[in-house]
């Protein structure tokens, strides 16, 4: 069984970028998807993008292409996701997932991470 | 990749069944097998409840079912029970390879 733990709460300025980490175990890292999905206050769930590490680069949602960056180091086992241009719409609770890799399966989750954005 | 589109709220009395709709088009839900359902409690992450339309993980109560026809998924919530009352969210694969949510439904047992 894959267990998440993701990195603390942050707030930020207009403007800035935030890196949200999250550190797997359990399984095989380089074999199953990490996917970010993000939840705004009072607001459904949004997929981000995610990535498979063993294949490399990111697949990104259409509306956050250009704005986040998913990246994964095999060796610590960790994914991260780097979100620019921050704006106070991007207020929200950021969750990764796990699952098999060929649909995005959201199987497991991590705790989640509040970032909040505030001038 | 629009949202898939789901009903606000559902509710139900105990020992009801009730049943959730996920509608999309031949591009996601109506394209692929692979529709899932999860439920959110408040301040919790998600918790998979469906996947590929109408498997269940280990540990899922068998209460829980899901299937799809056309373009239109469906979760069915049998022998309502009070810990049911929640948030419950679709999500389909789509023919851009990415994943696409539903815009979720608020489960109420009255």
């Amino acid at each position: 069984q894959v267990q998440l733990v993701q990195s603390g709460a942050e707030v930020k300025k207009p403007g800035s970028s935030v890196k949200v980490s999250c550190k797997a175990s359990g399984g095989t890292f380089n074999t199953y998807a990490i996917s970010w999905v993000r939840q705004a206050p009072g607001q459904g769930l949004e997929w981000m993008g995610g990535i498979i590490p063993i294949f490399g680069p990111a697949t990104y949602a259409q509306m956050f292409q250009g704005r986040v960056t998913i990246t994964a180091d095999e060796s610590t086992g960790t994914a991260y996701m780097e979100l620019g241009s921050l704006r106070s719409e991007d207020t929200a609770v950021y969750y990764c997932a796990s699952g098999r890799y060929f649909d995005w399966l959201l199987d497991y989750w991590g705790q989640g991470t509040l970032v909040t954005v505030s001038s | 990749q629009s949202a898939l589109t789901q009903p606000a709220s559902v509710s139900g009395s105990p020992g009801q069944s009730i049943t959730i709709s996920c509608t999309g088009t031949s591009s996601d839900v109506g394209g692929y097998n692979y529709v899932s359902w999860h439920q959110q409690h408040p301040g919790k992450a998600p918790k998979l409840m469906i996947y590929d339309v109408s498997n269940r993980p280990s540990g899922v109560s068998n209460r829980f079912s899901g299937s799809k026809s056309g373009n239109t998924a469906s979760l069915t919530i049998s022998g309502l029970q009070a810990e049911d009352e929640t948030d419950y969210y679709c999500s389909s694969y789509t023919s851009t390879s990415t994943r696409v949510f539903g815009t979720g439904t608020k489960v109420t047992v009255l």
